[in-house]
């Protein structure tokens, strides 16, 4: 009940495409949905959040889509850029702290 | 305007030794989580604390590991008597309050040897 998924594992888009990852929980009282994204070497670094008030939130290129229903949200990168390439983490938490993590999408993005 | 901040970056130890990560949080940020990171995973919850408090160690094993967060200084994760099932990425984040938002440090990596 306590795990997140997330997928694929790893991702290759082309310049200018757009790019989807996935993720799914199984409990409930999650109420907070962050991305994060990570390059090698560094720490994760938070991307875009929300909360299961609202179905989608925008920041520039990056839109998250919350499925209450279905207890699955994804993170859409538009106009993908090579500087995208990292690894990306969804996460939830019914606290705002001890988050639980995905397993992380490499997403390499092709010039 | 410094983030968080984690040393050592690396750290080697051979098998039985003490290992000492530490992490200061960023300015005026009294709330410190600690994760671990295995090779192509997610992050998982150690610890958590405040000045001078646990609040929830639940992710915490409960030989070998301990942390600490004084009044003054940095937050320390120790780990007794490492084994290579120890090595990994450790982050630190720390927040303004339980709710807001993790900022991460760069992590320390462990090697035991």
């Amino acid at each position: 009940q306590q795990q997140v998924k997330q997928s694929p594992q790893s991702l290759i888009v082309q310049k200018g495409g757009i790019s989807i990852i996935n993720c799914a929980y199984e409990n409930t009282a999650f109420d907070y949905f962050p991305w994060y994204q990570q390059f090698p070497g560094k720490g994760p670094a938070l991307l875009i959040a929300i909360r299961p008030d609202v179905s989608e939130k925008k920041e520039g290129r990056f839109t998250i889509s919350f499925n209450k229903s279905a207890k699955q949200f994804s993170l859409h990168i538009m106009d993908s850029q090579p500087g995208d390439s990292a690894t990306y983490f969804c996460a939830a938490s019914y606290s705002n702290y001890q988050l639980i993590w995905g397993a992380g999408t490499k997403l390499i993005i092709k010039p | 305007n410094a983030g968080v901040m984690q040393n050592p970056r690396h750290l080697v130890r051979r098998r039985g030794q003490e290992a000492r990560l530490r992490c200061s949080p960023m300015k005026g940020h009294s709330h410190v989580y600690w994760y671990r990171q295995l090779p192509e995973e997610g992050l998982k919850f150690m610890v958590y604390l405040q000045k001078e408090n646990i609040i929830d160690e639940s992710g915490m094993p409960k030989e070998r590991f301990s942390a600490e967060f004084p009044k003054e200084g940095p937050s320390i994760l120790r780990i007794q008597q490492v084994v290579r099932g120890d090595s990994a990425a450790y982050f630190c984040a720390s927040s303004l309050a339980p709710r807001n938002e993790q900022f991460f440090g760069p992590g320390t990596r462990l090697t035991v040897l």
